[in-house]
């Protein structure tokens, strides 16, 4: 069972446009990360998000993490070809040191 | 140092050799894990150590056999592997208290069973 729900699976886009990515859960997390993924590589830490209603920015990378800390966003303004990569989300859940991922979004930007 | 660090980066094995996988961090953190992901998914928890003991299996068959040696190495010991444990095998690390479970990933070992 996946507890976080991503949307959408896959984006391709043109550079220069705007995107949002979803991560859903009907479980409250105590935080909340986003990591971006290039293939044959690790994840790597873009954000963890902690409180409710929380909104952080990364240069043209905005996370929002909603109030009841189920749910969170990620947008992307002007993407550029250097943004392509699968975006998960991770939940920290209940047992420590645990944390549960999301299916992940693949984007492409395309110059 | 942010750096966690795996050896090797691709592996080639036959079903009945015996291989281990090598994972270090010098970050001071106190959790280390290991995940199996497979292409064009998230990864999958396998194991997580909190302060050098086991604390998590996720029903991991005992082909895989995870070792801490201290609070800066993990291993992962792997012995009559199937072609289906093919996979990009990745350790983090993280604070691992609680609301501070944010991970840093290696760069993962390709795995091929053949």
């Amino acid at each position: 069972t996946q507890l976080l729900e991503q949307s959408p699976q896959f984006l391709s886009i043109q550079e220069g446009e705007n995107l949002t990515v979803y991560c859903n859960s009907s479980s409250v997390f105590s935080s909340l990360q986003w990591y971006r993924q290039e293939p044959g590589e690790g994840p790597v830490l873009l954000v963890t998000v902690v409180t409710g209603g929380e909104v952080k920015k990364l240069k043209r990378l905005t996370f929002q993490f909603g109030d009841a800390r189920k749910d969170s966003s990620l947008h992307i303004t002007a993407a550029q070809p250097g943004d392509t990569g699968l975006y998960l989300c991770a939940g920290e859940t209940d047992s420590w040191g645990k944390f549960q991922f999301g299916a992940g979004t693949q984007v492409v930007v395309t110059p | 140092d942010t750096e966690v660090t795996q050896t090797p980066k691709h592996l080639v094995m036959g079903m009945t050799n015996k291989k281990s996988l090598k994972c270090e961090q010098h970050m001071g953190h106190r959790a280390m894990y290991w995940y199996k992901q497979k292409a064009k998914k998230p990864p999958e928890l396998m194991f997580v150590y909190s302060y050098e003991k086991l604390s998590i299996n996720e029903s991991v068959p005992s082909r895989f056999s995870p070792e801490c040696p201290n609070s800066s190495l993990l291993n992962l010991h792997l012995h009559a592997l199937q072609p289906e444990d093919s996979a990009l095998y990745l350790c983090a690390s993280s604070q691992g208290a609680p609301g501070n479970t944010e991970a840093f990933f290696g760069q993962g070992t390709r795995l091929t069973v053949v």
